[in-house]
């Protein structure tokens, strides 16, 4: 158990649709990612937060929206579904201070836009 | 360019036997740290190693081995005496520009798909 919690673990919805992926880093940890994995893109950074402040952005759709909350918790906004949004939605955490730091991964939300 | 290249899609391994999944890297920036991770079937993602730019030795841990070859730009991961649970993908994965006040994203390869026979 990596100690990030990422919920719900499988949302299926149809196209045109919202949803909202959340994620509860491991306990200290001030840094939240969000990555998107599919088949063909494989890995994809997608947005970087850092104690509240967006720090990085990467191939992130302007139909896609984060947030990290005071509580550090934080959620992604995905909205104006499309069938190749399904992906496997992962959030990490780190303590967000050294260099060497690894990432730790939770489960991943597995997003299916039918 | 792709930053990070993983060359082989699927390596196949009889157990017992030890095999190396290839990773090269493109940067400019002096400071950066390469990542090894590893997603068996089940979807989560486990850290397995890291190695600092400026790390004089190779890493080691357990079974995982980094054999970092910085002037070619590569950081292969070794793992001895595979074992059937091995059988996972491999993403080898870098940071860049770390400094403080710089971001932490990490950056990954499509990864290897490692099938360990017994």
């Amino acid at each position: 158990d990596s100690g990030v919690t990422q919920t719900p673990k499988h949302l299926i919805t149809a196209t045109g649709q919202r949803v909202t992926l959340r994620c509860s880093p491991r306990s200290g940890d001030l840094s939240v990612y969000w990555y998107q994995q599919s088949l063909d893109q494989g890995l994809q950074f997608l947005i970087q937060y850092y104690n509240g402040e967006e720090r990085a952005k990467g191939n992130i759709l302007e139909r896609f929206s984060a947030q990290q909350f005071p509580d550090l918790h934080s959620e992604l906004n995905l909205s104006s579904l499309e069938l190749g949004d399904s992906a496997l939605y992962f959030c990490a955490s780190s303590p967000g201070g050294t260099s060497n730091e690894k990432l730790f991964f939770g489960s991943g939300t597995q997003l299916s836009v039918l | 360019a792709q930053k990070i290249t993983q060359t082989q899609p699927g390596m196949f391994v009889q157990e017992k036997e030890a095999v190396t999944l290839d990773c090269t890297y493109d940067t400019s920036d002096q400071s950066y740290g390469l990542f090894w991770y590893k997603q068996p079937s089940s979807g989560e993602m486990i850290f397995l190693i890291y190695q600092g730019s400026y790390d004089e030795q190779n890493a080691t841990e357990g079974r995982y081995s980094l054999n970092f070859q910085k002037a070619r730009k590569s950081a292969n991961l070794v793992i001895s005496a595979s074992q059937l649970g091995d059988s996972a993908m491999y993403f080898c994965a870098m940071r860049e520009g770390v400094t403080p006040g710089s971001n932490y994203k990490l950056t990954f390869g499509k990864g290897t798909l490692l099938t360990v026979n017994p």
